[in-house]
């Protein structure tokens, strides 16, 4: 499977503040998708980040506070905007391996906390 | 009713013992079942796909059914190392590629 990288893996921001999460991938691929986990809680998709083109957000999750870019097959960002502490969660990035079904492989995570 | 619903654990079982977890789905469209581990402070990590026949992988056997909506992994001769938190997981709406997870089980092995 891919090797899936991010950064920073974890950060202490000031509420107000912006914070861009990278997520780089070893090869090539069609579908990656960003996950907020809240602590005790299980994964929500956030959007999905398509390739050349805006990315799909799921109900709740709007762009201005999310913006996302995929500027190509390996390479994408989240960017959590005007933070509040009800933003501090974990942020995935994950991918899609094609060949095998909807099979989806997770970034080791971005540990945020607002103050 | 939720998209995907888990047993609420924790589980706490000695090592050796068979630990099932059950799982249901309400989307009767989806297609793909997955089972992810996750220990804590780390992201999750496949386990297994579940196929409609069922399926093993060493200790590991997850059954599909179709007809009920409901998955479950069963867990043999369990080793402290399985100690996770264990998430189902179903495709969306339609198909999609869009993963919708359970809010998953604590299972704890004990020595």
């Amino acid at each position: 499977s891919a090797v899936i990288s991010q950064k920073p893996s974890r950060d202490i921001c000031q509420r107000g503040t912006s914070l861009t999460i990278q997520c780089q991938v070893d090869s090539q691929v069609t579908m990656m998708f960003w996950y907020r986990q809240q602590p005790g809680q299980s994964l929500t998709l956030i959007a999905t980040a398509n390739q050349g083109s805006e990315a799909t957000y799921e109900s709740g999750f709007v762009i201005d506070k999310f913006p996302i870019s995929r500027p190509n097959l390996t390479f994408s960002t989240l960017t959590v905007s005007n933070m509040s502490p009800e933003d501090s969660s974990i942020y995935l990035c994950s991918v899609e391996d094609r060949k095998t079904s909807y099979e989806q492989y997770f970034g080791p995570g971005t540990r945020l906390t607002v103050t | 009713r939720k998209e995907v619903e888990q047993d609420p654990g924790p589980f706490n079982v000695p090592e050796g013992a068979t630990v099932a977890f059950n799982c249901t789905y309400s989307n009767s469209a989806s297609q793909s079942f997955f089972w992810y581990r996750q220990d804590c402070r780390k992201e999750p990590k496949l386990l297994m796909s579940v196929y409609s026949s069922g399926n093993e992988d060493g200790r590991f056997t997850a059954q599909l059914n179709r007809a009920s909506q409901y998955i479950s992994l069963l867990i043999r001769d369990s080793k402290l190392s399985d100690s996770a938190t264990y998430l189902c997981v179903v495709n969306g709406q339609g198909g999609s590629e869009k993963l919708v997870f359970g809010k998953g089980t604590k299972l704890t092995v004990n020595p």
